[in-house]
């Protein structure tokens, strides 16, 4: 059974519009992130999460939203959505935040096209 | 600059053969390596990890790490088509931020 679920895996949007990304962890993990996987660049980090409080953001966009509403629970909003938006987002946990060497678990990931 | 390099892109091996690939980093900061594996439509999966210098063998698969010249590699005999996968190597420095970065991966093809 996976442990990290995301969802959906696919999703068509056009441009201009809003969409959810869901991603829910079941490893007993106190840190969450998203990263993003496209043609042009490698697994990019975007943000770190930990017990629904904001860690660490590297995304320079404001369109782009985390939303935790439970501590093994971690959406993205995505606004304003454009053709370079397209993607694969993964969501991924680790163990505990602010430690050293933690290694990441990732999920199957959400592939995102905007038309 | 991108903080970590692999090569080669893309690489063949017959099945049972030796695969290596390589990974250098350009931040003398990084502590942490690891090596992620992604088989298609699916996410990355750690495959090891390696903090000190020397080799690290587990099963098939052995990497080394030499942190005096940033150079991490992973060396997987007896390759097997199941092998077949995007591979990662991913760094981090020793800090509290739990950030790492990974390369752009070296597409891995086992030929049987």
């Amino acid at each position: 059974d996976p442990k990290i679920i995301q969802k959906p895996k696919y999703l068509v949007a056009v441009t201009g519009s809003e969409k959810i990304l869901i991603c829910e962890q079941y490893l007993g993990h106190n840190a969450m992130y998203w990263y993003r996987q496209s043609a042009k660049k490698p697994l990019e980090f975007m943000f770190s999460y930990s017990y629904q409080k904001l860690m660490d953001n590297q995304t320079a966009s404001s369109r782009f939203q985390p939303q935790s509403s439970k501590k093994n629970h971690l959406d993205l909003q995505i606004t304003a959505l454009k053709p370079d938006d397209s993607a694969t987002y993964f969501c991924a946990s680790s163990p505990n935040w602010g430690v050293s060497a933690e290694t990441l678990y990732f999920g199957s990931g959400t592939r995102l096209t905007v038309l | 600059q991108q903080k970590v390099q692999q090569s080669p892109e893309s690489l063949s091996v017959p099945e049972g053969g030796m695969a290596s690939l390589n990974c250098t980093s350009s931040d003398r900061n990084f502590q942490y390596f690891w090596w992620y594996r992604q088989h298609s439509g699916e996410g990355p999966k750690a495959l090891m990890s390696i903090f000190s210098d020397g080799d690290k063998k587990e099963g098939r698969f052995t990497a080394h790490l030499n942190k005096a010249s940033l150079h991490v590699s992973l060396h997987i005999r007896d390759s097997q088509p199941s092998d077949s996968a995007l591979y990662f190597c991913a760094a981090s420095e020793h800090n509290d931020n739990n950030r790492i970065f990974f390369g752009d991966g070296t597409q891995l093809v086992v030929k049987p």
